[in-house]
């Protein structure tokens, strides 16, 4: 597509249960991010992906998260037992090669509530 | 470990009127330094960027200039617009790839 693509746009989920946030990057990117952003917070890196591997997980708050990519393109945040403090944006970003002069593209997030 | 401190918002401003944004960061070598701007209902984009020191990045009439000095990359523009009304975000990269580290954000208002 043209651009970085999240789905869901909003998620509303209850305490305790499993969810998935989906990221389809710009065709051809290599690199691709995962951040969180919370109100009246920066944006927290929460993983790295170049292709299919995850050079750095160290974002990852608890091992509640996690997140793959497959076929060097889509990529999958889960969030098993969701807590109240997960409510926040998650922001999904590409770039074309992961160079640390480069561009991040981002998507517009995936906004999740956690009740 | 790396930082950015930028100026906390809200920063309401007129039209017209000169736009500076303070950004300064810590960092390990020769980071990268950017800016991000967020409009409202859209997501993150690049507003401009600096690779090395003393270098000036600009877009959209917007100016930042990479001072190592005073490891600063304030945000300036002239003359703001209310199309210019958003969240701009400092941010930095020293790493051999793109773990980028942001500033907490300073949301611009402009006003006719």
């Amino acid at each position: 597509g043209a651009g970085v693509s999240q789905s869901p746009s909003n998620k509303v989920t209850e305490k305790g249960k499993d969810v998935e946030l989906r990221c389809d990057p710009i065709s051809g990117h290599t690199a691709l991010y995962w951040y969180r952003q919370s109100l009246g917070q920066g944006l927290e890196f929460l993983i790295y992906f170049q292709g299919n591997s995850a050079p750095d997980k160290s974002g990852l708050p608890s091992d509640r998260f996690s997140a793959e990519r497959t076929g060097g393109s889509v990529s999958t945040l889960t969030i098993q037992r969701t807590q109240q403090e997960d409510s926040a944006v998650y922001l999904c970003a590409s770039s074309l090669d992961g160079l640390y002069t480069g561009e991040l593209f981002f998507g517009e997030g995936s906004r999740l509530t956690v009740l | 470990g790396n930082s950015v401190t930028q100026m906390e918002g809200p920063v309401t401003l007129s039209e017209e009127a000169f736009l500076t944004i303070n950004c300064t960061y810590t960092a390990t070598g020769y980071p990268s330094l950017f800016w991000y701007v967020q409009y409202p209902g859209e997501g993150l984009q690049l507003l401009l960027k600096a690779t090395k020191a003393d270098d000036k990045g600009s877009n959209k009439g917007f100016e930042a200039t990479y001072r190592k000095e005073t490891t600063s990359f304030h945000l300036e523009k002239g003359s703001v617009q209310v199309s210019d009304s958003a969240v701009y975000f400092c941010a930095l990269n020293s790493g051999g790839y793109q773990k980028v580290t942001f500033g907490t954000g300073t949301k611009l208002q402009v006003i006719p």
